[in-house]
């Protein structure tokens, strides 16, 4: 099984603040993806990073796959309070469909 | 376009029964795959379906099954369930194999008594 922790686990900040996630792993993955899951509904797909080193910017979120494939980081700027939930990320070899989920990072933005 | 729904929402079950759990794919999506998130365990894969065929399994007991009809539809399959069965049962569909965009429905609650 390929692991991969988030940190943190938790997070409760302030309307306006920045914040970054981190998801960890010591597997290599073809492809890394984020997911955001709010109560009552399944996850939904914010961005796939393929390429080592690459950086995506999704308006306001800022999505980094490591050199080595192996992590990723999620930064938010200025968070709001929709931003809120459970942020996922999940890696993926290639051609297969099974995802391998981190652990989970609960955001709470407080208004 | 549609997308991924599940059904039932919800279904509360007692201990050794057998639950059957139904998901449509995005029109078009042909690969379907079966997770359960539990507050403990997190998301754990649990099958993949393309073409009718299993593809992939995930590490469950073989209590649970799948399988998929050929209209991409899919149902999942828990016999003599446990207490420790009770979870967010999430599916989602993709175009195909190696398809680094997944889909996923809202899932069905199972809580067993």
């Amino acid at each position: 099984t390929q692991l991969l922790e988030q940190s943190p686990q938790f997070l409760s900040i302030q309307e306006g603040e920045n914040l970054t996630v981190y998801c960890n792993s010591s597997s290599v993955f073809s492809s890394l993806q984020w997911y955001r899951q709010e109560p009552g509904e399944g996850p939904v797909l914010l961005v796939t990073v393929v390429t080592g080193g690459e950086v995506k910017k999704l308006k306001r979120l800022t999505f980094q796959f490591g050199d080595a494939r192996k992590d990723s980081s999620l930064h938010i700027t200025a968070a709001q309070t929709g931003d809120t939930g459970l942020y996922l990320c999940a890696g993926a070899n290639t051609g297969a469909n099974n995802l391998f989920f981190g652990t989970g990072t609960r955001l709470t933005v407080i208004p | 376009k549609a997308g991924v729904t599940q059904t039932p929402r919800y279904l509360i079950k007692t201990r050794g029964q057998q639950v059957t759990l139904s998901c449509s794919p995005i029109s078009g999506h042909r690969s379907v795959s079966w997770y359960q998130q539990t507050p403990g365990q997190g998301l754990q894969f649990l099958f993949e379906y393309f073409s009718e065929t299993q593809r992939n399994k995930g590490n469950f007991p073989g209590r649970f099954s799948g399988r998929q009809f050929s209209n991409s539809r899919s149902e999942m399959n828990v016999s003599t369930l446990e207490l420790g069965d009770s979870a967010l049962y999430l599916c989602a569909s993709s175009l195909g194999p190696g398809s680094t965009k997944q889909y996923f429905g809202p899932g069905t609650r199972l809580t067993v008594t």
